[in-house]
């Protein structure tokens, strides 16, 4: 495995600005997770795909968010219209085909956002 | 709800002496737990994970955690801390039916004093 990669690594933006991150998941794995973290906090779960279907999402994921999958393999995250809250870590995971819903997630380096 | 309580924020020891990092969960069903480290500029690694089976879980680089339903507790142990053990624990739990979505405690920082 080459593990899941996470593009870019770190993203300065001004505010009101859109980004876009990019999640590579580790090959044949089916599952992919956002997660974000906040300085001093444990990540969050944002939102889960299982291959091209976004099957849960969080409260936290709001309308200025918006996370796609279109071919089962890598996906992006959008935030348009950028606000200093949400400056924090993107993390993404992915984890292999199963029915145990104790899969293990294995989780990208992630990518930093600051927005000024 | 699921939820995790990391009961220290920070914790030192010396190199070579045992490390406790303690962690209290709440849960509506039949929890699975795991343990994760976080070394500074790279990704979340898991330690272990406790799936209902042994109680006594052991994991990489010498870890291991105790799940006790009683208490509800799950904390991490290693008998001799090194260096390289320095980082961020987090507890984690998964334990709603259906869903996939993990729920990290706010972390331990682990320091090791040479």
């Amino acid at each position: 495995d080459t593990g899941v990669s996470q593009n870019p690594r770190h993203k300065i933006t001004k505010r009101g600005q859109n980004v876009t991150f990019r999640c590579d998941p580790i090959s044949e794995h089916n599952r992919l997770y956002w997660y974000r973290q906040t300085l001093g906090q444990g990540p969050e779960f944002l939102t889960y795909f299982q291959n091209e279907a976004q099957l849960e999402k969080s409260r936290l994921l709001s309308d200025r968010f918006s996370a796609e999958r279109p071919k089962g393999s890598f996906s992006t995250l959008e935030i348009q219209r950028t606000e200093q809250g949400d400056s924090a870590m993107y993390l993404c995971a992915s984890s292999r085909p199963g029915t145990s819903l104790t899969d293990t997630q294995y989780f990208g380096p992630g990518t930093r956002l600051t927005v000024l | 709800a699921q939820s995790v309580t990391q009961l220290d924020s920070h914790v030192s020891v010396s190199e070579g002496t045992p490390v406790l990092l303690r962690c209290n969960y709440s849960s509506s069903y039949s929890p699975s737990l795991f343990w994760y480290v976080q070394h500074p500029n790279k990704g979340l690694q898991l330690l272990l994970k406790y799936t209902s089976a042994a109680t006594l879980v052991k994991g990489i680089n010498g870890f291991e955690a105790e799940f006790k339903k009683s208490e509800t507790s799950f904390h991490l142990t290693k008998p001799s801390a090194h260096m390289s053990d320095a980082a961020e624990y987090f507890c984690v739990v998964s334990d709603q039916p259906g869903r996939r979505a993990l729920t990290f405690g706010s972390g331990t920082r682990l320091q090791v004093q040479p």
